[in-house]
């Protein structure tokens, strides 16, 4: 089975604290995606990448930043944490070109609370 | 750009109750259509998908037609149980040619015995 490993899942920080979240797949995947899901806002797209050490914007990416340094890892940056940063984040990988006819996997997700 | 609107939530039924969410999807091209679901504590779930108009996803009791003229992907179920209680999400994809999914704000469902 294919598996998204996201290392939090649950962290509280402080505004203006650097940030890490880190999401591992195991499926040799070419894609991953940081989505954050908020009450009534459905799933939004933060960042996406498709290949190492190359990355897309996404619908929200102000305030974010990434890095893919292997295949594997996709890791999410918040520079300066703010409290409009709380949230639950979700990262998933998928197959390159494989999209339409397959499915993106999630991992668990992060809750990430900013005080 | 894509877009995905589903009804609004919470949703509340008794156990065995008839099921629909309706979700309806505004995409160039051809996209690809999901329904994925997210049980407390959890992360997404792939439930259902379907590929091309007409196409009918299913799984675990759910169903939803790829309906192209009305450009909707109504996810059912004929008899709720308890354990259906969760957040579903209708997605699309492929639809602008990019490789990433778009979401509905998602429709929480309670289901009381």
């Amino acid at each position: 089975d294919v598996k998204v490993t996201q290392s939090s899942r649950y962290l509280v920080k402080r505004t203006g604290e650097k940030v890490f979240l880190e999401c591992v797949q195991d499926m040799d995947h070419e894609n991953m995606f940081w989505y954050r899901q908020d009450p009534g806002l459905g799933l939004r797209l933060i960042y996406f990448s498709y290949d190492v050490k190359m990355k897309e914007k996404g619908d929200i990416p102000e305030g974010y930043s990434v890095s893919r340094e292997k295949k594997e890892r996709f890791s999410l940056i918040l520079e300066s944490a703010s409290t409009n940063q709380t949230s639950m984040y979700l990262c998933a990988s998928s197959l390159w070109g494989e999209l339409t006819g397959n499915t993106i996997y999630f991992g668990e997700g992060s809750w990430l609370t900013v005080v | 750009g894509d877009s995905v609107t589903q009804m609004e939530g919470p949703v509340t039924l008794s156990e065995e109750a008839f099921l629909t969410i309706n979700c309806t999807y505004t995409a160039t091209g051809y996209p690809s259509l999901f329904w994925y679901v997210q049980y407390p504590g959890e992360g997404l779930q792939l439930l259902l998908k379907a590929t091309k108009a007409d196409d009918k996803g299913s799984n675990k009791g759910f169903e939803a037609t790829y309906r192209k003229e009305t450009t909707s992907f109504h996810l059912e179920k004929g008899s709720v149980q308890v354990s259906d209680s969760a957040v579903y999400f209708c997605a699309l994809a492929g639809g602008s040619g990019a490789q990433k999914l778009v979401f509905g704000q998602g429709t929480r469902l309670t289901i009381n015995p």
